[in-house]
């Protein structure tokens, strides 16, 4: 069955400090990855997505994600937090044929001034 | 482009009673979902609609949880009777078409806040 893992359920850093989150994945075929973005009292946002091709993605707000298969991770990444990035973060796969997400628990990111 | 709509907001009902829930997708977009979120957790699915037809209810709790999506275009989810544990954030989603790689993006909300006293 398809499952994600997010071992880290709070992270602090300080601002201008760089940030990794953790994403671990159980999937049988090739899986479409996500990372969302959910502020307070605000839906999800996407922030990068991976399906093919360059396993560096890039996305919005300076971050991005590396997708490793042999580690059955996609990490996401940002060199140089801000204090407005302080949000929860959800990894996600999906699969292809019907597009239906699963989500990891999440990560709150909570950033130090 | 307007984004994915929901009402309402907000809502606190108490237990055994029911509630119902509203989503307009985006326009165009074929495929809605709705999902569970509990405080703490991520979202899980309950529902997919591909136009007016469903994919997959297999988690949606059928006892007390209903949906549709009469005209393929807005939906509603109800619960009846609600109980304690429903409390959660029910977000609608909407994509364009799922199975195809670029088109699987998803679209969400903001959610309407359930809860159950």
């Amino acid at each position: 069955a398809q499952s994600v893992t997010q071992p880290d359920i709070h992270i602090t850093v300080s601002e201008g400090a760089s940030l990794e989150l953790r994403c671990n994945y159980s999937y049988g075929a090739t899986p479409y990855l996500f990372w969302y973005v959910q502020s307070p009292g605000q839906g999800l946002q996407l922030l990068l997505k991976y399906f093919s091709g360059d396993t560096l993605v890039q996305g919005i707000k300076g971050f991005e994600a590396e997708f490793k298969r042999s580690q059955s991770s996609f990490n996401l990444r940002k060199p140089s937090v801000h204090w407005s990035d302080a949000a929860e973060y959800f990894c996600a796969v999906s699969s292809g044929n019907t597009g239906k997400l699963i989500f990891g628990q999440g990560t709150t990111l909570q950033v130090k001034p | 482009e307007a984004g994915v709509a929901q009402s309402p907001r907000y809502k606190i009902i108490e237990k055994r009673q029911s509630v119902a829930f509203w989503c307009n997708p985006i326009s165009g977009h074929a495929t809605l979902y709705w999902y569970q979120q509990i405080l703490g957790q991520g979202p899980k699915l309950l529902i997919q609609f591909q136009n007016n037809g469903v994919v997959d209810d297999s988690q949606l709790p059928k006892d007390r949880f209903s949906a549709e999506r009469l005209k393929g275009v807005d939906s509603t989810l109800k619960i009846q009777p609600a109980k304690l544990e429903d409390s959660a954030v029910y977000l609608c989603a909407s994509s364009l078409a799922p199975g195809l790689a670029g088109d699987n993006e998803q679209f969400f909300g903001p959610g309407t806040r359930l809860t159950v006293l």
